[in-house]
């Protein structure tokens, strides 16, 4: 069982918004930075966001991340049928000494 | 361009072992910080953990889940770094992966393609 809890599922029409929601704890989330993975059907997970809202290098504007207290959120705007994937938070325990990747939310387009 | 590729993905019985590779191209590879990442068919990620760079201890953090089972050891004079895991259980069944951390940006930076392995009887 994750210590990052993300909801399971999350869903949108194209062209709309969702937001993916990953609460944490003070010893990570609170204090360290937040990233965020996307993993495409049948592929390997990349890096989204990071240091909290970040975007990584060729990451759409559409993608947004942010932090308050001990959670975060990604959104993403302007929806697309290729956004489609499992999305994962993930941050340093500062009491585990490890990474902590929240269970995954996965995105469907309607 | 980074690149990571993992092999050694087996087909194993239960209470064997596994030894597997990832190789590190297109970066100081010896500076890096090497993390292990599998997942569990139909299920989410889960970090096993890394080792640092030699300048940095070459020391190794685990996730608790795992600590114990897994030993993750480096060798960069070949651009590699390993997982070794005894005593095989079918819920270890999973891809793994390896992933740069923080290569160039904060974070798992750079993810390699995955290595299957099947523990079954």
């Amino acid at each position: 069982q994750s210590v990052l809890t993300q909801p399971p599922s999350v869903s949108a029409a194209p062209g709309q918004e969702v937001t993916i929601s990953c609460s944490g704890s003070s010893s990570n989330i609170a204090y360290n930075s937040v990233s965020w993975y996307q993993q495409l059907p049948g592929t390997a997970p990349k890096l989204l966001i990071y240091e909290n809202d970040k975007r990584s290098s060729g990451i759409p504007a559409r993608f947004s991340g942010s932090k308050s207290g001990t959670s975060a959120t990604l959104g993403i705007a302007g929806l697309q049928t290729g956004d489609e994937a499992d999305y994962y938070c993930g941050a340093w325990d500062s009491s585990l000494s490890a990474v902590l990747l929240g269970g995954g939310t996965k995105l469907t387009v309607l | 361009e980074v690149h990571l590729v993992e092999s050694g993905g087996v087909l194993v019985k239960p209470g064997g072992s596994l030894r597997l590779s990832c190789a590190g191209s297109g970066f100081i590879f010896s500076n890096a910080w090497m993390n292990w990442v599998r997942q569990a068919p139909g299920k989410g990620l889960e970090w096993i953990g890394r080792i640092k760079s030699k300048a940095n201890g070459g020391t190794t953090d685990y996730a608790a889940t795992v600590k114990g089972r897994f030993t993750i050891s480096r060798d960069d004079s070949a651009n590699r770094v390993y997982l070794h895991r005894n005593s095989l259980k079918i819920e270890d069944t999973a891809v793994y992966y390896c992933a740069t951390g923080a290569v160039e940006l904060p974070g798992l930076d750079y993810w390699g393609q995955g290595t299957l392995v099947t523990v079954s009887s």
